[in-house]
């Protein structure tokens, strides 16, 4: 079945450091790609996202490209801030009609520190 | 303001009491979800709806109950066959229905329900 799994954290940085958070997906069909963010004790908010391979999804500082070759939709920010510390969630859809429903990786928790 | 609404923020059931959670949405989404999330792990789907009057059950459906009697809201009950319901609950909507791909699968959450059995 599809799946997402995403790098292990916690991952622990400094301010203006650069990030990557790996993220790989197994699915058929051509799934859309998400990347949410959760803030202590809050729901998730939608950071970015992708629908068809090669898109480039943006927002706040961070991208992430859709890359069908290596099934992969890792994030990227050139420069973290302490603001940015959270938990960060990769997810999929499948291009056929699944009901709507996503499925999400286990989560990588970022801990920026000043 | 749109959005998604949950209630309460906080709740707690004694051992073998059934409690509801409260989800309302003012999107126009047709599709719901309600979402366990225990700590230091993902999400797992309990039960979803992509229509009024209908739903399916998701991964961890044991122990919990849903209605879709209105398209704005899809209220969860966590029953006393539910043997470990300390967790923190997650209500999500999208445009949905039945459509596939892109926009239509962006989910929007709530502020989430920690619920505690004492």
């Amino acid at each position: 079945g599809n799946s997402v799994t995403q790098m292990e954290g916690p991952v622990t940085l400094s301010e203006e450091a650069f990030l990557t958070i790996n993220c790989t997906y197994t699915a058929t069909g051509y799934p859309s790609l998400f990347w949410y963010v959760q803030y202590p004790g809050e729901g998730l908010q939608l950071l970015l996202k992708a629908t068809k391979a090669d898109d480039k999804g943006s927002n706040k500082g961070f991208e992430a490209t859709y890359r069908k070759e290596t099934t992969s939709f890792h994030l990227e920010k050139g420069s973290v801030q302490v603001s940015d510390s959270a938990v960060y969630f990769c997810a999929l859809s499948d291009g056929d009609n699944q009901g709507g429903k996503l499925i999400f990786g286990q989560g990588t928790e970022l801990s920026v520190k000043p | 303001d749109g959005g998604i609404t949950q209630s309460p923020k906080y709740l707690f059931r004694k051992e073998g009491q059934n409690v509801t959670l409260s989800c309302e949405q003012n999107l126009n989404h047709d599709a719901m979800y309600w979402y366990r999330q225990d700590p230091g792990q993902g999400l797992r789907l309990i039960y979803y709806s992509q229509i009024v009057n209908d739903f399916q059950k998701g991964d961890i459906a044991e122990g919990y109950s849903v209605s879709r009697e209105k398209k704005e809201s899809f209220p969860l009950t966590v029953t006393s066959a539910q043997k470990n319901p300390t967790a923190f609950y997650l209500c999500a909507s999208s445009m949905g229905g039945g459509l596939a791909g892109g926009v239509y699968n962006e989910q929007f959450f709530g502020p989430g329900t920690r619920l505690t059995v004492l």
